[in-house]
């Protein structure tokens, strides 16, 4: 099933705990990215790599950290979590060809819950 | 600066009435318009793109340049299109979607 992929479809923690998300495409696309929705369904950019190199960091704290192990994986590690931080975080996925950027492809999303 | 902006967050139609969810936006070069839709619990998807001049669903939209607008539109609403509506907006040769508030579009039967 090709597609993006993200785990876990859900994430409840502890304020303070570190935890990470996942996202996987098989897409073949070379650029990846990471929205966050908030409570009021209101979706912002954070993170986006293109071939594992970052190129887009929203002002988003240091508590968060991206990695692109390769170019179909993106993940998210957030260290000390705030009760702010619970959103539905979405990877998104599309690909440049020849100068002119395709359609993004978005991923289930990962609802975080801190409490 | 890139903004866009959806100023209905809540839009309420019977079924078979048209339906516009309207989007501005600002920005001082050539925009790239979308409209993507989230249906319950599903992930979001593209619904269409400015440059693409299609109709999807029986949605359409045009981009006006004067207004700085790109209004969805559909002649007579469908059950099944209720879902939650995000306008987004990409600047010439960037990589970042910078997406609207939403408007949460409900079907009446």
């Amino acid at each position: 099933d090709t597609a993006v992929s993200q785990t876990p479809k859900y994430l409840v923690t502890q304020m303070g705990n570190d935890k990470s998300i996942k996202c996987e495409q098989n897409l073949g696309h070379d650029t990846m990215y990471w929205y966050k929705q908030d409570s009021k369904k209101f979706l912002k950019i954070m993170f986006s790599y293109n071939n594992k190199e970052l190129i887009i960091n929203e002002t988003v704290p240091n508590r968060f950290s991206p990695k692109s192990p390769d170019k179909a994986h993106l993940n998210l590690h957030i260290n000390s979590l705030e009760l702010g931080d619970s959103a539905v975080y979405f990877c998104a996925s599309s690909r440049e060809l020849a100068g002119v950027l395709g359609t993004q492809y978005f991923g289930p999303g990962t609802r975080l819950l801190v409490l | 600066a890139q903004r866009v902006t959806q100023p209905e967050k809540l839009l309420s139609v019977f079924k078979g009435a048209p339906v516009e969810l309207k989007c501005n936006y600002s920005y001082s070069g050539s925009p790239e318009l979308f409209w993507y839709v989230q249906y319950s619990r599903q992930r979001l998807q593209l619904l269409l793109r400015h440059i693409s001049r299609e109709s999807i669903k029986g949605f359409t939209a045009d981009l006006n340049k004067g207004e700085t607008s790109f209004h969805l539109k559909k002649p007579f609403a469908q059950e099944e299109d209720s879902a939650m509506y995000y306008c987004a907006l990409r600047g010439q040769g960037a990589q970042k979607l910078v997406f609207g508030q939403g408007t949460r579009l409900t079907i009446n039967p």
